[in-house]
């Protein structure tokens, strides 16, 4: 079975903190991803990466960086918490389309 | 602007019943869609899926039909249970471009009543 695991499945920041989000996924794939799901709008693809150190903008990059120093491991970056980056980050990796999701990080920033 | 769409946000359905969710897509350049299941403090999971070269797919009690001309598929669960009670999101991808990214549609929260 596929596992993808992220360090934390809730977690409360304040305006201003750097937060580091982890993703470690256990099938050597090439392609991960981090998605952010709000309620009306779905899941909506903020990076990904297709090697490591390869990255890609997805649909709302601003105000997040990634970091892929390793196959398995793929990192969200907040340099700088807002109150509207508070939502539910999931990760992803797969091949081709199929995507295996990990359980979900709940971020608060207040 | 959304490309793929889910304009019920919501569904109840009696258990034993066919639950039926759609999805409406703009990108004509999408050929391959699927259907992922969302379960409270869970990530998502994969459904079924269909590629644009068919026209129906079907695993067990789900099967997803896809229109290409009207740019519609829906997902029909037949017969329902209270376990599928769910978010069911529809997405899509293309072809082209490098890792195959998707995009996902809003949701439709499915509720199956026993």
């Amino acid at each position: 079975d596929v596992k993808v695991t992220q360090s934390s499945r809730y977690l409360v920041k304040r305006t201003g903190e750097k937060v580091f989000l982890e993703c470690v996924q256990d099938m050597d794939h090439e392609n991960m991803f981090w998605y952010r799901q709000d309620p009306g709008l779905g899941l909506r693809l903020i990076y990904f990466s297709y090697d490591v150190k390869m990255k890609e903008k997805g649909d709302i990059p601003e105000g997040y960086s990634v970091s892929r120093e390793k196959k398995e491991r793929f990192s969200l970056i907040l340099e700088s918490a807002s109150t509207n980056q508070t939502s539910m980050y999931l990760c992803a990796s797969g091949f081709s389309d199929r995507k295996y999701f990990g359980p979900g990080t709940r971020l608060t920033v207040t | 602007d959304q490309q793929v769409k889910q304009n019920s946000p919501s569904l109840s359905v009696q258990e034993g019943r066919i639950s039926i969710l759609n999805c409406d897509y703009t990108n004509s350049m999408f050929d391959y869609f699927l259907w992922y299941k969302k379960y409270p403090a869970e990530g998502p999971t994969f459904l079924i899926s269909i590629s644009s070269i068919k026209d129906k797919n079907e695993d067990g009690r789900f099967t997803v039909f896809l229109n290409k001309s009207a740019k519609h598929l829906s997902l029909h669960i037949v017969p329902s249970q209270p376990g599928d009670s769910a978010v069911y999101f529809c997405a899509a991808s293309v072809s082209s471009g490098s890792a195959r990214q998707l995009t996902f549609g809003s949701g439709t929260q499915l509720t199956v009543l026993p």
